[in-house]
């Protein structure tokens, strides 16, 4: 595809409600990130793959919190039991295999936890 | 947890001015990327410096690293309205694939 695409771009949630956010990185990219970015703050990464294999999950902020990219492309992070404090904006990034090159980011999923 | 803090966290500019950011970060990294951010939007990345490196230019962007004292700056050169944005820098670890963002300045260019 043109871009990294993620989608719902908004999502309300009511609290307890479990939640899927879809990522489809760009075709080809061996590297997928997720980031969790509150209003006014940096982005907080949240787990990393390469291909179908999750390398570092040390981010994610508790057990609710499940990624997968069964198939090493397209990535969903879900989040059971969604509360309050996971409102937030949710971004996925790739990139090409190796560290030194730059990281394509989708627009972001908005997740409001009501 | 941020690896990395901006300074200042934010900068009002008349347009043409230049503005500069700084970042430091904690530990040894591979490389340091800046990236710009618009209200509402996702992160666009603007230039990867290398480890041995110590200045990069693109356009008019100017950045530099000091690895002896971890940070890096941002130089952003005859500013224009449309620079208005948030820039974060992120650091790529020894060792690691995986980019850790810093804390960001939220930049404004006054028309």
């Amino acid at each position: 595809g043109a871009g990294v695409s993620q989608s719902p771009r908004y999502k309300v949630a009511k609290r307890g409600q479990d939640v899927a956010l879809r990522c489809d990185p760009i075709s080809g990219h061996v590297s997928l990130f997720w980031y969790q970015q509150a209003l006014g703050q940096g982005p907080e990464f949240l787990t990393y793959f390469q291909n179908e294999a999750q390398l570092d999950k040390s981010g994610l902020p508790s057990d609710r919190f499940f990624a997968e990219r069964p198939e090493g492309s397209v990535s969903t992070l879900k989040i059971q039991r969604t509360q309050q404090e996971d409102s937030a904006v949710y971004l996925c990034a790739s990139n090409l295999r190796g560290r030194n090159t730059e990281a394509f980011f989708g627009q972001g999923t908005r997740l409001t936890v009501v | 947890s941020q690896q990395g803090e901006e300074d200042p966290q934010a900068l009002s500019i008349q347009e043409g001015e230049n503005a500069t950011m700084n970042c430091s970060y904690k530990t040894s990294i591979n490389n340091l990327q800046w990236y710009r951010q618009n209200s509402g939007r996702g992160l666009v990345h603007l230039i990867l410096i290398r480890s041995n490196e110590r200045e990069k230019h693109s356009g008019r962007l100017r950045v530099t690293l000091d690895t002896s004292k971890k940070s890096s700056s941002l130089l952003i050169t005859a500013s224009r309205a449309a620079d208005t944005a948030s820039y974060f820098c992120a650091t790529v670890l020894t060792g690691a694939n995986n980019l850790f963002f810093g804390t960001g300045t939220r930049l404004t260019v006054i028309p």
